[in-house]
């Protein structure tokens, strides 16, 4: 089945460490997204990429870094500076078509700071 | 600034009943917006769009009305379910920005039985 994969579900990370969430996508679409949920604000674009080895910041970049090296993967990495990392994560992914693009997601990783 | 505004945080409906969920932007650019239903723990699905050009957009048992003139669009379900009980998030794509799209607070629906 094709479909988007986000690894780990849960994570738990310590103050001070980088932790990097895993996205693979077998659906051979061109454009990958990272979002992060906060309750009562939504989805939130962190970054975004429409082509191997290029990607855009998205409304709340800082503290996080990302690299589109292979067409089917997106890992982001959240980094000591991003100062409240607590969240749910949700990665996805659209052809790059005319229209209504239509996202495919994840089913999220959930990452608690401790 | 918060371009696209779900200002019901929920709803509860009785299962057979019509669902309305609400709708508001700001920003004239949109030129599809979009309706993702998400349960807890999981990825947000698609459910229906509809394009700017046009007011009213229907599948089945959902259907989207668009008012530009207000800077509003609905949701409508009917009749209601308890399978739709999920959290309803709306979202608006702006043909200038590629395929970003952005999102509102979402609407959490209760369907009661």
């Amino acid at each position: 089945d094709g479909g988007i994969t986000q690894s780990p579900k849960y994570l738990f990370r310590k103050e001070g460490q980088n932790v990097t969430l895993s996205c693979e996508q077998n659906l051979n679409h061109d454009a990958m997204y990272w979002y992060r949920q906060d309750p009562g604000q939504g989805l939130r674009l962190i970054y975004y990429s429409q082509i191997v080895n290029d990607f855009q910041k998205g409304d709340i970049a800082e503290g996080y870094s990302v690299s589109r090296e292979k067409k089917e993967s997106f890992p982001l990495t959240v980094t000591s500076a991003q100062k409240n990392p607590t969240a749910f994560y949700l990665c996805a992914s659209s052809t790059m078509s005319s229209g209504a693009n239509v996202l495919t997601f994840g089913a999220g990783s959930r990452l608690t700071v401790l | 600034d918060q371009q696209v505004k779900q200002n019901s945080p929920s709803l509860s409906v009785q299962e057979g009943r019509i669902s309305i969920l609400n709708c508001d932007y700001t920003n004239s650019m949109f030129d599809y917006f979009l309706w993702y239903k998400k349960y807890p723990a999981e990825g947000p699905t698609f459910l229906i769009s509809i394009s700017s050009i046009k007011d009213k957009n229907e599948d089945g048992r959902f259907t989207v009305f668009l008012n530009k003139s207000a800077k509003h669009l609905s949701l409508h379900i009917v009749p209601s379910q308890p399978g739709d009980s999920a959290v309803y998030f709306c979202a608006g794509k702006k043909k200038s920005s590629g395929d970003k799209l952005t999102f509102g607070t979402g609407t959490r629906l209760a369907v009661r039985p």
